[in-house]
């Protein structure tokens, strides 16, 4: 079976903190994808970042960056010197091929001025 | 504009009256899919739809139903709601939900149902 865990509920930082959000998989496939979407307070899904499970490298984008570790089953995500834009509920998901995309239930996170 | 659209956004129902709630996209996709998102339990899949005319079941199928007759709409169904569907549901599309996808789903802005 397939399942994405995400053991934050929420998480409170203050500005310009580093954050990182975890993200732990779990299936008996050898290639998949994993997500993470952005959900700001006005409720739409933003795509962050797409990975397959054959590219371990890990990835920066600006103040955004993704640790990918099969090892470990674990994608996690940082949040370099966070802003108050960043307040947002954050999701992992994970496909396996086929059709399915399984989600995490979430991370809240709040970060205050 | 590339979008994927979904209507009503807000909708106060009663229970057991049969509802709709519309999906479109205009960037000719083959893969749509409905999701609702509840607190502490994330995205769970609805229905999936690869074409025209295919559906198929997700996690929470129970109580909904879906139709694929064009390939930018993708109706969601709520034949006889109940307030354990008050929810808010997202819809979803992708160039071809065949893996490995090359592309990301393109989620519509939600539909927030309240069921009375």
């Amino acid at each position: 079976a397939q399942k994405v865990t995400q053991a934050q509920t929420e998480i409170s930082v203050v500005e310009k903190e580093d954050v990182t959000l975890d993200c732990v998989y779990e299936t008996r496939d050898t290639t998949y994808y994993l997500f993470w979407y952005k959900q700001p307070p006005s409720g739409e899904l933003v795509f962050l970042i797409r990975r397959n499970s054959f590219d371990e490298q890990n990835e920066i984008s600006g103040r955004y960056s993704w640790n990918f570790q099969k090892s470990t089953s674990s994608f996690n995500f940082t949040i370099t010197a966070s802003q108050v834009v960043d307040s947002a509920v954050y999701f992992c998901a994970l496909n396996t091929g086929g059709f399915k995309t399984i989600f995490g239930a979430g991370t809240r996170l709040f970060v205050k001025a | 504009e590339a979008q994927v659209t979904q209507n009503p956004r807000y909708l106060i129902t009663v229970t057991g009256k049969k509802l709709t709630v519309t999906c479109s996209q205009n960037m000719n996709h083959e893969y749509m899919s409905w999701y609702r998102q509840d607190p502490g339990l994330g995205l769970r899949q609805i229905y999936y739809s690869m074409n025209v005319e295919v559906t198929d079941k997700g996690d929470v199928p129970e109580g909904y139903k879906v139709s694929r007759k064009e390939k930018r709409n993708f109706p969601l169904i709520l034949e006889s709601p109940s307030p354990n569907q008050t929810s808010l549901y997202f819809c979803a599309s992708s160039l071809s939900g065949v893996f490995p996808p090359q592309e990301t789903q393109y989620f519509g802005p939600g539909t927030r149902l309240l069921v009375l």
